[in-house]
């Protein structure tokens, strides 16, 4: 079993619309979360950090649940330029500089 | 400020062959570490540094080899390529735990590398 798990996708959404998508996590003693966006042939960059009470970053809203052990990510009135993979880290307590990487969720936003 | 720079961003090898991924990055970051992406996986950490002159293992190591004698610099040496090896490769580097931002990687343009 995968430490971190994310569902592939692709997510086709017509722009405008609001897309969500979770990560499952198999440390329950994780401790910082973050979603990273990349682009096509490109290198992943940190979109939003994850806190316990939840986070908004303009269109975009992160959540927690621990007792559930997943994280969420929902993009509101998409934008063309948010097609990219999102990709969910974790970074387990007991290891040190290991961040763990899900394979990433591909969103896809049509005209 | 260029952050993370790495060399080349393509390279073609023979099996057997050998070579270095170039990494630097001029933030002045502690920890540096590198990282291999494959299809449907997740990124994977090969080696990782905490300062200079401490090196330590990630998940798939074998097959790499790492130094780290500068802060700025973190090369990652593949000595005799395998076609397993054909991948995407990611330097990324952070400042140290006790800074702002310490969770928060900064990554390279990656490094496409091919063995046939």
């Amino acid at each position: 079993r995968k430490e971190v798990e994310q569902d592939p996708g692709p997510f086709n959404v017509p722009e405008g619309a609001t897309v969500a998508f979770n990560c499952t996590y198999s440390n329950s003693a994780s401790q910082s979360f973050f979603w990273y966006r990349q682009d096509c042939r490109k290198e992943p960059k940190l979109l939003m950090s994850v806190y316990s009470s939840g986070n908004e970053d303009g269109r975009f809203t992160a959540q927690l649940n621990r007792a559930s052990q997943y994280i969420s990510l929902l993009i509101r009135d998409s934008k063309l330029s948010d097609s990219a993979t999102y990709l969910c880290v974790v970074n387990p307590t007991d290891s040190w500089g290991k961040l763990q990487f899900g394979a990433g969720t591909q969103v896809v936003v049509t005209p | 400020n260029a952050g993370v720079t790495q060399t080349p961003k393509f390279q073609v090898l023979k099996t057997g062959q050998s070579m270095t991924l170039q990494c630097a990055q001029d933030m002045n970051h502690e920890y540096m570490s590198w990282y291999r992406q494959d299809p449907g996986m997740g990124l994977r950490l090969i080696h990782y540094s905490v300062g200079a002159g401490i090196t330590d293992q990630g998940e798939v190591p074998n097959g790499y080899n790492v130094s780290r004698s500068t802060t700025e610099d973190f090369p990652l040496r593949l000595l005799s390529a395998a076609p397993s090896q054909t991948s995407v490769y990611f330097c990324a580097s952070r400042p140290g735990w006790e800074a702002s931002g310490a969770n928060v990687l900064t990554f390279g343009a990656g490094s496409r590398l091919t063995v046939l």
